[in-house]
């Protein structure tokens, strides 16, 4: 049972465009979120986060919304640019942060020039 | 800061055998570490918790016996894989957490390590 959803398999975007990647949970004690950005045979690197107290949290190009009532996030990326494709994982973690991460399944972002 | 490094990079070993997989955090003290698995085209699962100085934290299906995990010191992680068998070849990744910031659940990821069993 996936308790984070990222729905879309990939996502094809314009350079200079906007990226909106979402990304749903299902565990209400889920209290923090993270992006992670991978490239294949690669680890993940962290990108941005937030906390469940907070709605939006800006870093530059990215921005991550939080809608906790409707257990969904997203992230924006602005403007899009080539070197963003890459596979993109929204991670959840419970509160107290000793817990290892629970990650949905990855979007693919293609930036096309 | 907060860099985690893996070996090897890959390997590839007969059905039977052990593999050990390294973790360091090469910046800061990791109390813990954390062992993900990635299948192809599929999301990172945790594995297990590996604690400094006691015993590793396993996931629910993850058998303890098959994948050992040893923190012995703060910097060093190290997984096992006993009698590996081509089920096991994936990609191994793992990571860890700076301690002491309040609110940092960030983790940092090292660079993975595949694994393919023949």
């Amino acid at each position: 049972d996936q308790q984070v959803k990222q729905n879309s398999p990939s996502l094809s975007v314009q350079e200079g465009r906007i990226s909106i990647l979402n990304c749903d949970y299902t565990n209400s004690m889920f209290d923090y979120f993270l992006w992670y950005k991978k490239y294949p045979a690669e680890g993940p690197t962290f990108l941005i986060s937030i906390s469940s107290i907070k709605d939006k949290n800006e870093d530059g190009r990215f921005t991550v919304f939080l809608n906790k009532s409707a257990k969904h996030l997203s992230l924006h990326i602005v403007p899009s640019q080539p070197g963003d494709s890459a596979v993109y994982f929204c991670a959840a973690i419970e509160g107290g942060g000793a817990d290892g991460l629970t990650f949905g399944k990855g979007t693919h972002l293609i930036i096309q020039p | 800061g907060a860099v985690v490094s893996q070996h090897p990079s890959w390997v590839i070993c007969k059905s039977g055998t052990s593999v050990k997989i390294e973790c360091r955090s090469l910046d800061f003290q990791a109390t813990t570490m954390f062992w993900y698995r990635q299948f192809p085209k599929q999301s990172l699962m945790l594995m297990a918790t590996s604690n400094e100085g006691s015993k590793a934290t396993y996931e629910q299906g993850v058998e303890k016996d098959k994948f050992l995990i040893n923190h012995a010191s703060l910097t060093l992680s190290t997984l096992t894989v006993t009698s590996a068998h081509p089920e096991d070849s994936s990609f191994y990744i793992c990571s860890a957490r700076i301690p002491g910031l309040a609110g940092a659940y960030e983790q940092y990821f090292g660079p993975g390590t595949r694994l393919t069993v023949t």
